[in-house]
């Protein structure tokens, strides 16, 4: 059975770059495509970024600009990278699997992010 | 603010039958299928229909899904107390190229 969890900083300081790490266990990154997805404490859903296999990504335009995924597919994980963090930023970052059909099959337990000084 | 719309909240009392609606554009939900997520208090959402209308392996046959035009539906049937989350409509959007979420539904039971 395959399992994604997330692992990072749970407090991060305002400015600073945010790098979290989602292992994939029991499972192949091929033919997946991964995503991050974010929620902020009582709100709803933010799609963040994907990377495909093969490294072809796509970002969230309101996040683009700070935001970087990358895969090691030789070794099962996939990381995300977000710079110039804010107390906006707070929030649980989830990784997910797209099958390829513009849906989330599985998902992590979800880490909590908090952005403060 | 979020790309696809829901209300808020939705409830009903055991056994009744509760939708919830979503309604988005001719970018999203008007190209593309629509998926929903099912999600309890601190823990991550998780996959309840897919492709508009598929369910996936162990979710029960009260759950459905339907789109017609740029609107998309959940329907709970034989409602249970278990029932009780947070639900979320998702598609991929053209324009923005990524997925969008709806804002999310709160789901009680009476």
């Amino acid at each position: 059975q395959v399992h994604l969890q997330e692992s990072g900083p749970g407090l991060v300081r305002p400015s600073e770059t945010l790098s979290l790490t989602c292992s994939v266990s029991g499972g192949s990154i091929s033919p997946y495509y991964w995503s991050w997805i974010r929620q902020p404490p009582g709100k709803g859903v933010e799609w963040i970024a994907y990377i495909s296999d093969t490294g072809s990504t796509n970002y969230n335009p309101s996040l683009k600009s700070r935001v970087t995924i990358s895969v090691n597919t030789s070794s099962n994980y996939f990381s995300l990278k977000l710079n110039s963090l804010t107390a906006a930023d707070t929030a649980v970052y989830y990784c997910a699997r797209d099958p390829g059909a513009s849906y989330f099959d599985l998902w992590g337990r979800g880490t909590l992010v908090t952005v403060s000084s | 603010q979020s790309v696809l719309t829901q209300p808020p909240s939705a409830s009903g009392t055991p056994g009744q039958r509760v939708t919830i609606s979503c309604s988005g554009s001719s970018s999203n939900i008007g190209r593309n299928t629509v998926n929903w997520y099912q999600q309890f208090p601190g823990t991550a959402p998780k996959l309840l229909i897919y492709s508009s209308n598929q369910r996936p392996s162990g979710v029960p046959d009260r759950f459905s899904g339907s789109k017609s035009g740029t609107s998309a539906s959940l329907a709970i049937s034989g409602l249970q107390s278990a029932d009780e989350a947070d639900y979320y409509c998702a598609a991929w959007d053209d324009s923005l190229i990524g997925y969008v979420f709806g804002p999310g539904t709160r789901v009680t039971v009476l």
